[in-house]
């Protein structure tokens, strides 16, 4: 079975710009993940969908940051304008379902610099 | 809130050896643990879990398992490879608080000949 796909891989952009990041969960899965790890740190999460509704963007800077589901499949998540503080590591991951005991599927992830 | 604490690594062993990585977790409901490794240039995965006290998770000879009375969930393995290298991340669930799932900090793990 495929895995989670992301892309870009890698980006660099300087501050104030904008960026789109793109997430293919595993096909059947409900539940889809953004999350933000800084070097050093473990993933933070930032928004959670459950089919293309928003379960949870409590912890999501909603002045700069946006994430979309259309038709409960793949997303993207957005940044505009971009802070130096932006630059991490995006991880997108999905599960079969929402509930907290099912396993997460990570992609590799998407390595942002803001210069 | 919920929150997840590891040990600082890295933590560095001879091949054979005993690895302990610690983890202990304060959660406002009744959580789902887990640990995830992250070997060099590839995503997070699974390595183990366990869903309610006193379960052990086990994969790959580590294992874990959930002590509710000590709020911890320390993975352990009696003998690591060199192919063990990689980040560990202990993770949890919280069923009954905000689901928002939260890991630790991670534990770098090198293994030498």
């Amino acid at each position: 079975e495929a895995g989670v796909a992301q892309s870009p891989r890698y980006k660099i952009i300087e501050k104030r710009q904008s960026v789109a990041f793109w997430c293919n969960p595993i096909s059947g899965h409900a539940t889809l993940y953004w999350y933000q790890q800084i070097l050093g740190q473990g993933p933070k999460l930032l928004i959670q969908f459950q089919n293309n509704g928003v379960v949870d963007d409590s912890q999501l800077p909603k002045d700069r940051f946006s994430a979309e589901r259309l038709k409960g499949v793949d997303s993207t998540l957005k940044i505009q304008p971009a802070k130096l503080e932006d630059s991490a590591v995006y991880l997108c991951a999905s599960s079969l379902e929402t509930s907290p005991s099912y396993e997460q599927y990570f992609g590799p992830g998407t390595r942002l610099t803001v210069t | 809130g919920d929150s997840v604490t590891q040990m600082e690594g890295p933590v560095t062993l001879s091949e054979e050896a005993f690895l302990t990585i610690n983890c202990t977790y304060t959660a406002t409901g009744y959580p789902s643990l887990f640990w995830y490794v992250q070997y060099p240039g590839e995503g997070l995965q699974l390595l183990l879990k366990a869903t309610k006290a006193d379960d052990k998770g086990s994969n790959k000879g580590f294992e874990a398992t959930y002590r509710k009375e000590t709020t911890s969930f320390h993975l352990e393995k009696g003998s690591v490879q060199v192919s063990d290298s990689a980040v560990y991340f202990c993770a949890l669930s919280d069923h009954g608080g905000s689901y928002i799932p939260t890991f630790g900090r991670g534990t770098s793990l090198i293994v030498h000949p």
